[in-house]
């Protein structure tokens, strides 16, 4: 089982839709969730973290942690053509002393006008 | 100021030379990070300075030789690599090493394209 688990895709989604990017980790251990959006060619940017269980809004943006689940999504409301990128979710946990990011292997968003 | 900077945007090299990969911020962060990406692959964690001390080597290679002359900089040299060392190389930042909620977000530079022939 990998450590961090997220669809590959692409999600394909027309303009103005609502986006949802799911992401599975295994360390039990982890306390520190985020979403990075890359696009291509260029580097990751932090664009969410959380720490506690629930959602968290920032703009167009609401994450969303249950770590009885042990999984964290993100959701993009009123999906933009710039929106298309590959999203990169990352934790930070017990298993690496909390020193160190594993990242999913990310999934790519398609925003269609 | 909330950039990374790093220098060169891109970088060709043959297998017997020698080149340095340079990376700044002024954010007074106090961990810095280097990685490695292939195309359609995540970050690579290669190397974690903290305080300015070398606390995590993923096992990288020895043609890789990381240096933290001080809190701001982070310097990767780079000595007899191999084609399959072509990547984009990125540094990163964040407040404190540790996991501690809201000091540990690690913030990107724009990366290095190497590519080695």
């Amino acid at each position: 089982q990998k450590e961090v688990e997220q669809n590959s895709g692409p999600l394909s989604v027309p303009e103005g839709a609502i986006a949802s990017l799911n992401c599975t980790y295994s360390d039990r251990g982890s306390q520190s969730f985020f979403w990075y959006r890359q696009y291509s060619g260029k580097s990751p940017e932090l664009i969410m973290s959380i720490y506690s269980n629930g959602d968290k809004e920032d703009g167009r943006f609401t994450a969303q942690l249950n770590k009885a689940s042990q999984y964290v999504s993100l959701l993009i409301r009123d999906s933009q053509p710039s929106d298309s990128a590959t999203y990169l979710c990352a934790v930070n946990g017990e298993n690496t002393g909390f020193q160190k990011l594993v990242f999913g292997t990310g999934t790519r968003l398609l925003v269609s006008p | 100021d909330t950039e990374v900077t790093q220098t060169p945007k891109h970088l060709v090299m043959g297998m017997t030379n020698k080149k340095s990969l340079k990376c700044e911020q002024h954010m007074g962060h106090r961990a810095m990070y280097w990685y490695k990406q292939k195309a359609k692959k995540p970050p690579e964690l290669m190397f974690v300075y903290s305080y300015e001390k070398l606390s995590i080597n993923e096992s990288v290679p020895s043609r890789f030789s990381p240096e933290c002359p001080n809190s701001s900089l982070l310097n990767l040299h780079l000595h007899a690599l191999q084609p399959e060392d072509s990547a984009l190389y990125l540094c990163a930042s964040s407040q404190e090493p540790v996991g501690l909620a809201g000091v540990n977000e690690q913030f990107f530079g724009p990366g290095t394209r190497l590519t080695v022939l």
